[in-house]
């Protein structure tokens, strides 16, 4: 079946531009997941959605991030005024619930010029 | 707070030599602890996992046995072949539905 779909799969944009990216998680999945991570590093979490609503955001390292689940499927991660700092690949993971392993999509990698 | 701890790479073995990629952990409670791979130009997948002290977890002739005593879980694999480069991040959850923290990753490169 299909996995997690993360689009796009490259996005370069300028310095002070907003930008989003999408997840669409395997169907039926109530737990979704971004992470961010830089060259040479793991992942680092940033927000968790459990059906609609973020269940953790602790992990956004500021106001520029937010991220929304209106239907409890699809996800957009919103950047504003983004910076050169935030260039790394951004990682969307779904889940079928509590004790189910993670599965990741293959990422979108952000470039700010 | 949680945090995993695993070995600097890169590491570089011949085909069929032993393999060990070494993780220690901090945790608050009582941790799950994961193996992550990550194949060139794919996305994380799970490799193998361990929920309780003394667990070990197997998969494709890797293995990793929860050791709570030293708050370790080790990554071994007897014969690792080409197909095996990737990079492998150890990682741990505190309880079910809480994020995964992720180690910064081992890349391994098998060579012929």
């Amino acid at each position: 079946g299909a996995g997690v779909s993360q689009t796009p799969s490259n996005k370069v944009t300028e310095k002070g531009k907003y930008v989003e990216l999408r997840c669409d998680p395997i169907s039926g999945h109530t737990a979704l997941y971004w992470y961010r991570q830089s060259l040479g590093q793991g992942p680092e979490f940033l927000i968790y959605f459990q059906g609609t609503g973020a269940a953790d955001d602790s992990g956004l390292p500021n106001d520029r991030f937010f991220a929304v689940r209106p239907e409890g499927s699809v996800s957009t991660l919103k950047i504003q005024r983004t910076e050169r700092g935030d260039s790394a690949v951004y990682l969307c993971a779904s889940s079928g619930g509590q004790n189910s392993p993670l599965h990741f999509g293959n990422g979108t990698r952000l470039t700010v010029t | 707070g949680n945090s995993v701890t695993q070995m600097e790479g890169p590491v570089t073995l011949s085909e069929e030599a032993f393999l060990t990629i070494n993780c220690t952990y901090t945790a608050t409670g009582y941790p799950s602890l994961f193996w992550y791979v990550q194949y060139p130009g794919e996305g994380l997948q799970l490799l193998l996992k361990a929920t309780k002290a003394d667990d070990k977890g197997s998969n494709k002739g890797f293995e990793a046995t929860y050791r709570k005593e030293t708050t370790s879980f080790h990554l071994e694999k007897g014969s690792v072949q080409v197909s095996d480069s990737a990079v492998y991040f150890c990682a741990l959850t505190v309880s079910g539905n809480t994020p995964l923290v992720f180690g910064k990753g081992t890349r391994l490169s098998v060579i012929a």
